[in-house]
């Protein structure tokens, strides 16, 4: 899966609980992303980065919160968990701007009880 | 909001037919990408084609383009029953950020044995 890993695979959390995803690239791409999957609804993106240190909402950002501190490392925070929040989550990679090619992680299932 | 529309939903087809699949999207491209997603994994890039383009191949796959009527269409001729999966049409914003992909909701395609 072009040297992307997400950790942890699988969680499950109690509402109202934070949650750290992890995103780690051995690509030295400059772009990293989060999606989230869910059932009507597709891939929707929820953060990006386009530097280290340098990050900007996406579709659905309400809820989320991001970090990149060095360039293989790309952190997705639920601040307080809701069941909405429910998903498969989506990190991917890219060398150039985002109209290019992006190269997926394996996803996490998150579910909210 | 969604800016591809995959269409059909879903589909399914017999092994050695071809499967066709269609993408709207809304807004002036700077290119279209395919993705296909096996069940329970991450998205893997396909095909890009350029708004300038046409009419791409790749292998078994044939993506066309036409940027007048925002439409492109996903061809896989020969089909297996390993190309069962999800595919999704993404798209940039020529006019937006060159930062971000959106993706449609997918078409889900089944190879029958």
């Amino acid at each position: 899966d072009a040297g992307i890993t997400q950790s942890p695979r699988h969680k499950v959390t109690e509402t109202g609980t934070p949650v750290t995803l992890r995103c780690h690239q051995t690509e030295n791409h400059r772009y990293m992303y989060w999606y989230r999957q869910d059932p009507g609804h597709g891939l929707r993106l929820i953060h990006y980065s386009y530097g280290v240190k340098d990050t900007d909402k996406g579709e659905v950002s309400d809820g989320y919160s991001v970090s990149r501190s060095k360039t293989e490392d790309f952190l997705l925070t639920l601040e307080s968990a809701t069941s909405s929040q429910t998903s498969v989550y989506f990190c991917a990679i890219s060398q150039l701007a985002g109209a290019y090619e992006q190269y997926f992680g394996p996803g996490t299932r998150l579910t909210v009880t | 909001s969604q800016q591809g529309e995959e269409d059909p939903q879903a589909l399914s087809i017999q092994e050695g037919e071809n499967a066709t699949m269609n993408c709207s999207y809304k807004t002036s491209i700077n290119n279209l990408q395919w993705y296909r997603q096996n069940s329970g994994r991450g998205l893997v890039h396909l095909i890009l084609i350029r708004s300038n383009e046409r009419e791409k191949h790749s292998g078994r796959l044939r993506v066309t383009l036409d940027t007048s009527k925002k439409s492109s269409s996903l061809l896989i001729t020969a089909s297996r029953a390993a190309d069962t999966a999800s595919y999704f049409c993404a798209t940039d914003d020529s006019g937006g950020s060159n930062y971000k992909l959106t993706f449609g909701k997918g078409t889900l395609l089944t190879v029958n044995p």
